[in-house]
């Protein structure tokens, strides 16, 4: 059990929509990244926060931002949803920046854009 | 820039064989290396973070070793069972705890 919830466990948008994910990290962890991964691929890194402040950034447009929560809690938004998006995503999170630190992932939630 | 290669991409053997998984990174600058199991559908389950200061980390069945000057990793799983049918996914990570992943071997142990 790594503590680390997600939700929701599906979701299904229209193109052009918004969409908001949802993370609960581990208590005590002040690291979230947030990882997409289409089918038959490995995650790609979308983003990182480290005490409710963005830390770096994979190749993703700014249509994916996020926020995190001093109660260990995050959001990934994906405005303008195109159909390339539907993956799976995951949130994983770590007790602090440093690359040392095991991360810890949580079940993922099933993104459909149609 | 890391890149991660997973070679095969796809592995089927008879129960009670063991499992030989390989992993490959470009940038041998990485502060960990670890391995994960993925079912179908389902999110990652971590089986084991090799720090880049360790040679291997075992666990019960499971032994990975890592290779910094060469940049590799090889996942060892000893007398494989049905159960152990899944995707493994190998992420080396660098200093902020960004993950780079491979695309994953899938594997399938037939009874």
């Amino acid at each position: 059990e790594t503590g680390v919830t997600q939700s929701p466990t599906h979701l299904i948008k229209t193109r052009g929509q918004q969409v908001t994910l949802r993370c609960s990290s581990q208590s005590g962890h002040n690291t979230v990244s947030w990882y997409q991964q289409a089918l038959g691929q490995g995650p790609q890194f979308i983003f990182q926060y480290y005490r409710e402040e963005e830390n770096g950034r994979g190749n993703f447009p700014p249509r994916f931002s996020g926020l995190q929560f001093p109660n260990y809690s995050s959001e990934l938004n994906v405005n303008a949803l195109e159909l390339d998006d539907s993956a799976l995503y995951l949130c994983a999170s770590s007790p602090d920046l440093a690359g040392s630190y095991e991360q810890y992932f949580g079940p993922g939630t099933r993104l459909t854009v149609t | 820039k890391q890149e991660v290669t997973q070679i095969p991409a796809a592995l089927s053997v008879p129960e009670g064989e063991n499992l030989v998984l390989n992993c490959s990174f470009t940038d041998s600058a990485i502060y960990n290396l670890q391995w994960f199991r993925q079912d179908p559908g389902k999110g990652l389950t971590s089986l084991l973070l090799i720090q880049s200061s360790q040679r291997e980390q075992t666990s019960g069945r499971l032994n990975a070793s890592l290779d910094k000057s060469s940049g590799r990793s090889t996942l060892y799983i000893a007398a494989s069972q049905p159960g152990d049918s899944a995707t493994y996914l190998c992420a080396a990570t660098d200093s902020w705890g960004k993950l780079q992943f491979g695309a994953g071997t899938q594997v399938v142990v037939t009874p």
